[in-house]
This record gives C-alpha cells, structure tokens and sequence, in this order.
C-alpha cells in the first residue's frame, strides 16, 4: 500500500508556479521522499528526492516539513509540457522497490 | 538521455502467443530490475523483482509461470508473458537503479501489449 496522500487532480497556470502538496505522516527516518511524474503513455520520469533537506535541481524543488511528515513539490515555472500525473513515492534506504499511489494528475493550461 | 531501454515499445498479438520483452541498463550495470504492469487509468503495479543469477521475487497474486523472468546478464532482464490471453493486454515498464545508495531508479518507455 502507498504510504502517500496526494490531491487527485489540480491545475496551474503556464509560466507560474506549480505546488504539488504530499502527505506522508507514517515516515520514517530511513526513508526516502522521492518524486516522479508520467506523461501519458510513457514510463515514469525521475523528478527529485529529499531524506531531510529541502532539495533542488534543474526540474523542481523539494520542500520536506520539519517533521518530515510531509513534503511540496515545485514546478518553478509551469510549462505545458509538465502536464502529467506526479507520484510522490516513500522509500526506504536499503529498498529499491517503489510502490505507487494514485498520483496528483496536473494539467497546465495556457 | 535513455538510461533504460525497453523494447518493443508496442506488440500485437494473437491470443495463446507467448510475448518477450526486454529491458536494458545503458552503460551501467543493473543486478536488480524491477517490472510494473499499468492497467488504463490506474497507477503502476510492482510484479516482480529481476535478480541477475538468482530466480526473481514475485509480488503476492502474480503467477510466476505465467509471467517468466530472465536476468540473463549485469545489463539485460527480460519478461516473457505466456500464452498471452486479453485480460493481459497492458502497459509493461521495467526500471533499474543507477547505483547504490541513495540513487533514483531510472525506468523505461513501456511496452504496450495487446492481445486480441
């Protein structure tokens, strides 16, 4: 079971920010927060990941809370082609398996 | 670019005909894969952990026979679906970690599969 809450669906304006909230209150220390979206009819594609600090890359940032118990994910600047259903996904350290909740489905529009 | 290629990327077939699809690592070495299936509209389903020289570990409710796995080598597992039958028609992607640690899994493009 996925040990994730995300909304199911929310939308964004092209060329704003895009805040994708994830719920994950069963964390645990050796846990990985990790991110990845799908386009449609394509494998998933690696976003991010944080175990306590807020991280950043050329995609996205991560926003982890204090607690850990719950973590945003941030578009900086929306473009249409970030359309997709975004899985935020926890994993422990020493386990590669991932397991997939129902995602947020982002639809951008212009 | 690919770090894991998946091919075919589409197949069509018969019902009975058994289907093989590969998954490779680009310029790593994979000693675990990972196979998911993705029915329409649903999230993706782990099937089976691919373990090079060693049988693969099935998730509870997927038949083993039915669903074959090779890990012939450091870059190649492969997924055979047995006497294919409709209700198998769906999305196969594959996935392996890019090293150890704390390193993201990379997966590949999928293969849609239909059986008529």
């Amino acid at each position: 079971d996925a040990k994730t809450t995300q909304p199911p669906s929310m939308d964004c304006a092209e060329g704003r920010a895009a805040n994708l909230p994830c719920n994950h209150s069963t964390i645990s220390g050796n846990e990985y927060v990790y991110w990845y979206r799908q386009i449609h009819s394509q494998g998933p594609q690696y976003i991010i990941h944080g175990l306590k600090n807020n991280e950043t890359n050329e995609m996205a940032s991560l926003i982890i809370t204090e607690d850990r118990k719950s973590s945003t994910l941030i578009l900086p600047h929306a473009t249409l082609r970030d359309t997709a259903v975004y899985y935020c996904i926890v994993r422990p350290i020493n386990d590669y398996k991932l397991s997939f909740g129902a995602g947020t489905t982002v639809t951008v529009r212009a | 670019g690919a770090v894991v290629s998946q091919h075919p990327s589409r197949v069509i077939c018969k019902s009975g005909t058994s289907v093989k699809i590969e998954c490779r690592s680009l310029d790593f070495q994979a000693t675990t894969m990972f196979w998911y299936r993705q029915f329409p509209k649903q999230s993706l389903m782990l099937m089976a952990t691919s373990n090079e020289g060693s049988k693969a570990t099935y998730e509870q409710g997927v038949e083993k026979d039915k669903f074959l796995i090779n890990h012939a080598s450091l870059t190649l597992s492969t997924l055979t679906v047995t006497s294919a039958h409709p209700e198998d028609s769906s999305f196969y992607i594959c996935s392996a970690p890019f090293s150890s640690g704390d390193q993201p899994q990379h997966f590949g493009d999928g293969t849609r599969l239909s059986i008529l």
